[in-house]
């Protein structure tokens, strides 16, 4: 069974653009989550996409948002961006079949550079 | 709300020697727990996890974890480690009602010398 699909691998960006990030999920897995790891901050929590509905969210501006699609695909998008963005963000994925305690799997993460 | 503390940032261990990486929570509500671990450039992978029943729950590549209620802790350990476990190890965990939003500890980093 593939695992999850991170594209693309690597991003530089320019203050003030905006970026879009893609996460294919593995199959039967309808949960989606994203998460920003930095050195000075860690793993924090952006936001979960179940059904392709937002069930949960981080504390992160509204310049960050994201989508699910029917085929459980989710894509990321970050406007404006700020030197600050610069992150690696991992997508994880989970099997939700009404027993939770699902692990997260996680893709190899995109590495967004701005600058 | 749910926090987690990995007390070690950097626990360095010669090659064959045993390892203890500590982690404690704090949460409101009952929660899963978990322990990951990233390799260099990739996303983080499970080792075990802990949902109910037995303290003690084995994973892979050796390792184990101990869930303690009383002092909201959950360790994880190997007898022996070997170079190939050089790694970055993270704690985390999510709400037994809300499983999707997991809380991740700062991770440890793990370094195995020859």
């Amino acid at each position: 069974k593939a695992g999850v699909t991170q594209t693309p691998r690597y991003l530089i960006k320019t203050r003030g653009q905006q970026v879009t990030l893609s996460c294919s999920p593995i199959s039967g897995h309808r949960s989606v989550s994203w998460y920003q790891q930095t050195p000075g901050q860690g793993l924090q929590f952006l936001f979960e996409y179940f059904s392709e509905t937002q069930r949960n969210k981080g504390n992160f501006p509204g310049r960050f948002s994201g989508r699910q699609f029917s085929n459980s695909r989710s894509e990321m998008n970050v406007s404006t961006l700020e030197l600050g963005d610069s992150a690696l963000y991992l997508c994880a994925s989970s099997l939700e079949s009404g027993v939770y305690g699902s692990p997260l799997h996680f893709g190899n993460g995109t590495r967004l550079t701005v600058t | 709300a749910q926090s987690v503390t990995q007390l070690d940032s950097q626990v360095p261990v010669f090659e064959e020697a045993p390892v203890e990486l500590r982690c404690n929570y704090s949460s409101s509500v009952s929660v899963y727990l978990f322990w990951y671990v990233q390799y260099p450039n990739q996303g983080l992978q499970l080792l075990l996890k802990y949902l109910s029943g037995s303290t003690l729950v084995k994973g892979i590549n050796g390792f184990e974890a101990e869930f303690n209620k009383s002092q909201t802790s959950f360790h994880l350990r190997k007898p022996s480690v070997h170079i190939s476990d050089t790694a970055e190890y993270f704690c985390a965990v999510s709400p037994r009602t809300n499983a999707g939003k997991s809380t991740f500890g700062d991770g440890t980093t793990l370094t195995v010398k020859p």
